[in-house]
């Protein structure tokens, strides 16, 4: 089973700023990653797949990049509605697995 | 536009079997092809993906959960179920279903507490 890790585990940003979080697979998944936001008390929506297509309706302050086993998701110009937990997925292989979260938090 | 709706009893004792059912709406599961699964997610938690059924039938399980699940379809009622077997307590969460192979719709989730 491919083993993903977020860090950081928590962040604190300030609306208007950049978040970057990042992603590391325990081999190489290529381009298969998604990441996934998730608000409380909803289900995940999906952002990102391919490792950097946003998915339908995603704003372009969303932007994913890397291959093989380290990813970013970077949120540029954070808006009040982005402060969320981001989940990154791999579904190269299954069981397809997905990190422990970044939570991020307004600063 | 499809969306999906999970239900099923919202308590299971130890030992018993979880059965959960996702009717789509809004299309018909068995069009197109696509991928129909079940993920949980722990009070507090991440997110685990349980298994998925494909359009032709086919069934993809996670390892971890294998010997105790089972998804199947109902074209005829345009559903999809879960069936867990010998619950315990580390069971409880939240049971999503979702549509694709990158879960691109998601039902809004149940809680599943296994007590007794």
């Amino acid at each position: 089973e491919i083993v993903m890790t977020q860090s950081p585990a928590t962040l604190s940003v300030s609306p208007g700023e950049r978040a970057t979080l990042s992603c590391r697979a325990s081999q190489s998944v290529s381009s298969n990653l998604a990441w996934y936001q998730q608000k409380p008390g909803q289900a995940p929506r999906l952002l990102i797949y391919g490792a950097s297509t946003r998915a339908t309706g995603i704003p372009a302050r969303f932007s994913g990049s890397g291959s093989g086993t380290e990813f970013t998701l970077t949120i540029s110009s954070l808006q009040s509605e982005d402060f969320a937990v981001y989940y990154c997925q791999q579904y190269n292989n299954w069981p397809h697995t997905f990190g422990q979260g970044t939570k991020l938090e307004i600063k | 536009q499809v969306q999906l709706q999970e239900s099923g009893p919202g308590l299971v004792k130890p030992s018993q079997t979880l059965s959960l059912t996702c009717t789509v709406s809004g299309g018909s599961i068995s069009s197109g092809s696509y991928y129909w699964s079940w993920i949980r997610q722990p009070a507090g938690k991440g997110l685990e993906w349980i298994g998925r059924i494909y359009t032709s039938g086919s069934t993809n399980y996670n390892p971890s959960l294998k010997s105790r699940v089972t998804i199947s379809v109902d074209t005829s009622k345009n559903q999809f179920s879960l069936k867990l077997s010998s619950v315990t307590a580390a069971d409880t969460a939240v049971y999503y279903c979702a549509r694709g192979r990158l879960l691109e719709r998601w039902g809004q989730g149940t809680l599943v507490t296994v007590s007794s």
